[in-house]
């Protein structure tokens, strides 16, 4: 079984939709989850961290859920500008090497 | 505001040949990482760099890899005998432990793309 597991999408939205992605892992060593964005061909940007508590960062919300192993992310009111692959990555303890997904692309349209 | 950067952009190299990727990771970071990703697969971990050593590697990083930090700025990916498999992007990262980083948070370079022909 892959440590992070995503569905690859892709996901067509229109603007102003409200669109989730979910993952799971199956890592115990994973300490630590986020969720990046990569743009094509651009390396992976950090979007935010994710908690068990949930975290909201404007239009875009994240979950962790221990119990399940599972990770969800949450974008309100989608914008073209958001149109990317996310990444939801684990962090495994130690020297803190970063495990990703394959990703979730997002297409948003006019 | 500092950023982690990587030269050449794009490296285009025979089998069997060596390439070096260098690197400058921001300057007050202590880890240093790096990431392939072949395209259309998922970014994969290669190996870590911390006082001076490697501190972690993975299945891929065999003999044919190599880190080192040479002068206290650069961090260089050595391939010694370049496969048509090893053509990805690779990417460099670096990691603080307090002030500006947030716990965690690995800043990435912009890649080399390394074609092998």
């Amino acid at each position: 079984r892959k440590e992070v597991e995503q569905d690859p999408g892709p996901f067509n939205v229109p603007e102003g939709a409200t669109v989730a992605f979910n993952c799971t892992y199956s890592n115990s060593a994973s300490q630590s989850f986020f969720w990046y964005r990569q743009d094509c061909r651009k390396e992976p940007k950090l979007l935010m961290s994710v908690y068990s508590s949930g975290n909201e960062d404007g239009r875009f919300t994240a979950q962790l859920n221990r119990a399940s192993q599972y990770i969800s992310l949450l974008i309100r009111d989608s914008k073209l500008s958001d149109s990317a692959t996310y990444l939801c990555v684990g962090v495994n303890t130690g020297f803190q090497k970063l495990v990703f997904g394959t990703g979730t692309r997002l297409l948003v349209s006019p | 505001e500092p950023e982690v950067t990587q030269t050449p952009s794009h490296q285009v190299t025979q089998m069997g040949q060596e390439v070096i990727l260098r690197c400058v990771p921001i300057s007050n970071h202590l880890y240093f990482y790096w990431y392939r990703q072949i395209l259309g697969q998922k970014v994969e971990f290669l190996v870590s760099f911390y006082n001076n050593e490697i501190s972690e590697k993975s299945e891929i990083f065999d003999d044919q890899f190599s880190v080192e930090r040479p002068d206290g700025s650069n961090f260089t990916l050595k391939i010694r005998s370049t496969k048509l498999e090893d053509s990805a992007m690779y990417f460099c990262a670096s990691r603080g432990t307090s002030g500006r980083s947030s716990y965690n948070e690995q800043f990435f370079g912009p890649g080399t793309r390394l074609t092998v022909l």
